[in-house]
């Protein structure tokens, strides 16, 4: 079956880095997508990764391993604006996407 | 407008009533998608739609119907509501099916079915 995981909660301090870890396992693959939600919106798109390697963004960072079925989304100088949930897509063989429950990211000062 | 529009933003259904969720887009986005997302779970694709006139079944497509006359509009109906189908509803769409293009979302419509 087609499954993606990822951490239910993480919190992290204000000024920190903190890394938000996805296992995928999907029939077919064609790249792995990180979205943002605030609580109450809807999900905003981050990043997308299909090559294997670490794709920078500004503050974000997301890596792929496509022989480990593993991602993560690396979020550096956290602001408290960053307290969202992260989820974690991946795109089968269909080019449907496949949908990690999501991490909320809560952030302390 | 800008970007997808959903109405209504939320409702209170009584079971067994017939209820239609609107979506429009204005990005000439050829594909567009049917997601809810509940509590604990990721988003589940309802239906999708890959261009004007075509329409196909996503993994939780049971008790829901769409149609899509026209490239902007991919209407969603719940033919008779039941409690288990209070979720929120959240309309997407790419600029083309068959590649990995980005999703974009709407804002959502939060359903109540009593």
């Amino acid at each position: 079956g087609q499954n993606i995981d990822q951490p239910t909660e993480m919190t992290a301090t204000e000024g920190a880095i903190v890394q938000i870890n996805c296992t995928y396992q999907t029939s077919g693959f064609n790249g792995l997508f990180w979205y943002q939600q605030h609580a109450g919106e809807a999900p905003t798109f981050l990043s997308y990764n299909v090559l294997d390697g670490l794709e920078e963004k500004g503050r974000f960072s997301s890596f792929l391993s496509r022989s480990k079925g593993y991602s993560y989304l690396l979020l550096k100088e956290l602001q408290m604006k960053d307290s969202a949930s992260y989820l974690c897509a991946a795109m089968d063989s269909n080019y449907q996407l496949i949908w990690g429950a999501g991490t909320k990211l809560i952030i302390k000062p | 407008i800008a970007g997808i529009t959903q109405a209504p933003t939320s409702q209170i259904l009584a079971a067994g009533r017939r209820m239609t969720l609107r979506c429009t887009q204005d990005m000439r986005h050829n594909a567009m998608y049917w997601y809810r997302q509940d509590l604990g779970l990721g988003l589940r694709l309802i239906h999708y739609s890959n261009t004007a006139g075509t329409t196909g079944k996503g993994e939780v497509p049971d008790g829901y119907s769409v149609s899509r006359a026209n490239t902007d509009d991919f209407p969603l109906t719940l033919a008779s509501a039941v409690p288990s189908q209070t979720s929120v509803y959240f309309c997407a769409s790419s600029d083309s099916a068959g590649v990995s293009d980005t999703q974009y979302f709407g804002p959502g419509t939060r359903l109540t079915v009593l």
